[in-house]
């Protein structure tokens, strides 16, 4: 049973555009919620996080949003830029070592 | 310094050969770990040391062996593997084990067993 989902294996956006990147949990125990990008024969690079007692966190482009009571987060990019394109991992942790992945979402910003 | 390398970048072996991957961190992490991924799925975690200490094994067979000689370097040991094990292993580092700890990945090794 996958903990974490991303429902969407493939995303394509125009340059300048937004990007919204879904992710949806089952476990209410989920308390740290983080976003990784990924480029082909790469390790997974740190995006952003957030914590369950907030309900949005920004850093630049990318904010990230958290409905808990929908068990939803989700990844804003924008404006979208071609080098954006890459496997965008949702993960999420409860307050343990373990990271659960998502499958995640391959994003392609069309110039 | 905010990487994690590992070296090396691609390796192939045979399935009666003993190989090593390297690791290492120089951000003071007190966390480290071995995750595989294969085509098209997320990370699957392996192993967690903690402290240097091996923490978590995640049910992975004994023909993979880890070791974290110091706080900084983490070796995986590779004795007769089979082709299934061709992946992408991943290493990692974390503050600390406990939760609300981001993990910073290094590029990978991309292992083929023949």
């Amino acid at each position: 049973d996958q903990q974490v989902k991303q429902n969407s294996p493939s995303l394509s956006v125009q340059e300048g555009r937004i990007s919204i990147l879904n992710c949806d949990y089952t476990n209410s125990m989920f308390d740290y919620f983080l976003w990784y990008k990924k480029y082909p024969a790469e390790g997974p690079t740190f995006l952003i996080s957030i914590s369950s007692i907030k309900d949005k966190n920004e850093d630049g482009r990318f904010t990230v949003f958290l409905n808990k009571s929908a068990k939803h987060l989700s990844l804003h990019i924008v404006p979208s830029q071609p080098g954006d394109s890459a496997v965008y991992f949702c993960a999420a942790s409860d307050s343990s070592y373990k990271l659960i992945f998502g499958s995640g979402t391959r994003l392609l910003v069309r110039p | 310094d905010t990487e994690v390398t590992q070296t090396p970048k691609h390796l192939v072996m045979g399935m009666t050969n003993k190989k090593s991957l390297k690791c290492e961190q120089h951000m003071g992490h007190r966390a480290m770990y071995w995750y595989k991924q294969k085509a098209k799925k997320p990370p699957e975690l392996m192993f967690v040391y903690s402290y240097e200490k091996l923490s978590i094994n995640e049910s992975v067979p004994s023909r993979f062996s880890p070791e974290c000689p110091n706080s900084s370097l983490l070796n995986l040991h590779l004795h007769a593997l089979q082709p299934e094990d061709s992946a992408l292993y991943l290493c990692a580092s974390s503050h600390s084990d406990r939760g609300g700890n981001e993990q910073f990945f290094g590029p990978g090794t991309r292992l083929t067993v023949l």
